[in-house]
């Protein structure tokens, strides 16, 4: 099977933009989890989807939103995009409503 | 807050030497302790992982060594090579969260030749 793939890889942005990042999940997985990476902060849970419904949503402000099709791609939109912002975004799947997560290599999103 | 403590950041370990790596957790909801791999350029990859029925498993020549009454879990990597340098990151979860899963900030490990 093909692994989670995430497009696009690297994404410069500017301030006050805003960004839209996609992930199509491993066939099958109907969960998709978003993560923020960051060298200060680790990973941070964005939000999961399972089924075209948001299930859990961290402490991220409401900026960051997402969605989830009924294919189960699932994308994640950032608005008014500020500095601290540069992250690398993970997209992870996972064939069961709880269970074991496959992570994608990530967008690598700068903000200038 | 911090809800999974991971320790040390950095480790420098001689091929063919034991790396070991501690987590700690505070809540008693969690249920699933998994453990990733990330190399450079590259998202976690899932190494191994544990529930809190046992206490240890292993797998080739990673265990994982969990104490459910310390809430402490912790990764041994039995001789380890260069090819094993990497991030390693420990997490946590509960199932009455669904697939939200804490991290630790990371054990960047190196394995000497």
């Amino acid at each position: 099977k093909a692994g989670v793939t995430q497009t696009p890889r690297y994404l410069i942005k500017t301030r006050g933009q805003q960004v839209t990042l996609s992930c199509s999940p491993i066939s099958g997985h109907r969960s998709v989890s978003w993560y923020q990476q960051t060298p200060g902060q680790g990973l941070q849970f964005l939000f999961e989807y399972f089924s075209e419904t948001q299930r859990n949503k961290g402490n991220f402000p409401g900026r960051f939103s997402g969605r989830q099709f009924s294919n189960s791609r699932s994308e994640m939109n950032v608005s008014t995009l500020e500095l601290g912002d540069s992250a690398l975004y993970l997209c992870a799947s996972s064939p069961r409503p709880i269970g074991e997560q496959y992570f994608g290599p990530g967008t690598r999103l700068t903000v200038t | 807050q911090q809800q999974v403590k991971q320790s040390p950041q950095s480790l420098i370990v001689q091929k063919g030497g034991i790396s070991i790596i501690n987590c700690a957790y505070e809540n008693t909801a969690f249920d699933y302790f998994p453990w990733y791999q990330q190399f450079p350029g590259k998202g976690p990859a899932l190494l191994i992982a544990i529930r809190p029925d046992v206490s240890e498993k292993k797998e080739g020549r990673f265990t994982i060594s969990f104490n459910k009454s310390a809430k402490q879990f912790s990764l041994h990597i039995m001789d380890s090579q260069p090819g094993d340098s990497a991030t390693y990151f420990c997490a946590a979860n509960s199932r009455a969260t669904g697939n939200q899963f804490y991290f630790g900030t990371g054990t960047s490990l190196t394995v000497i030749p």
